[in-house]
């Protein structure tokens, strides 16, 4: 049971806007950053966004990241075949005093 | 570039140890920290800890004080990761990370150039 809460699956056609949410609490997202990460079938995690909206330089800004309260949300616009992939949030647990990642949201591009 | 390599495969058996190497290139070793994210096969990545090797500082999760530990060789630009006393299930692909700088600071949530990762395998 992953302390952030994504739903399993998304999915779009090409050129569609898909959203994945990110769901925690007052002691992770609640009051810290958020991070979102991107990973291919059997390939290493890559960074997609760093806190809570930033985009490292060579992710297209067809990614964006947002939040608000307890939530977080990652947007993909003018989805192609190529994002097909894992995504997963991350962010501080004070609790835990560790990062915390939530389960994964599967993206399929119909 | 930025590149991480770690060490090869590891198969260990239940209570023994295991220590995994990761050397970084590219970049400016003592400026940044480094972090190890472990992933068993279908599920999300777990996050063990991080180590600047600038001052040697170490912050590990809860869930893995006592057994595990990060150290780092400036010399070599050389992380590893040591984890102790291990049982099956920390069977995983191990992952060392470089933690990028927010204006300067690490900022520990951000893990911008990743290793190949090291499987490694916990069995009897």
């Amino acid at each position: 049971q992953s302390v952030l809460t994504q739903p399993p699956s998304a999915s779009g056609t090409p050129g569609q806007r898909v959203t994945i949410s990110c769901s925690g609490s007052s002691s992770n997202i609640g009051t810290n950053y958020v991070y979102w990460y991107q990973q291919f079938r059997g390939t290493t995690p890559k960074l997609l966004i760093y806190r809570d909206n930033q985009r490292p330089s060579g992710v297209p800004d067809r990614f964006s990241g947002s939040k608000s309260g307890t939530s977080a949300s990652l947007a993909i616009s003018g989805l192609r075949s190529e994002d097909e992939a894992d995504y997963f949030c991350a962010a501080w647990e004070d609790s835990l005093s560790a990062v915390v990642f939530g389960g994964g949201t599967k993206v399929t591009v119909l | 570039q930025v590149q991480l390599e770690q060490s090869g495969p590891e198969v260990k058996k239940p209570g023994a140890s295991v220590k995994v190497s990761c050397e970084a290139s590219g970049f400016t070793f003592d400026s940044y920290g480094v972090c190890w994210v472990r992933q068993a096969p279908g599920q999300g990545p777990e996050w063990l800890g991080w180590t600047s090797p600038y001052s040697g500082d170490t912050h590990y999760a809860l869930s893995f004080q006592g057994r595990v530990t990060m150290t780092s060789d400036s010399s070599t630009n050389t992380a590893y990761l040591e984890l102790r006393n291990l049982r099956s299930d920390d069977s995983a692909v191990y992952y060392c990370a470089r933690v990028g700088l927010w204006f300067g600071e690490v900022d520990v949530g951000q893990a911008d150039y990743w290793g190949q990762g090291t499987l490694v395998t916990v069995s009897s």
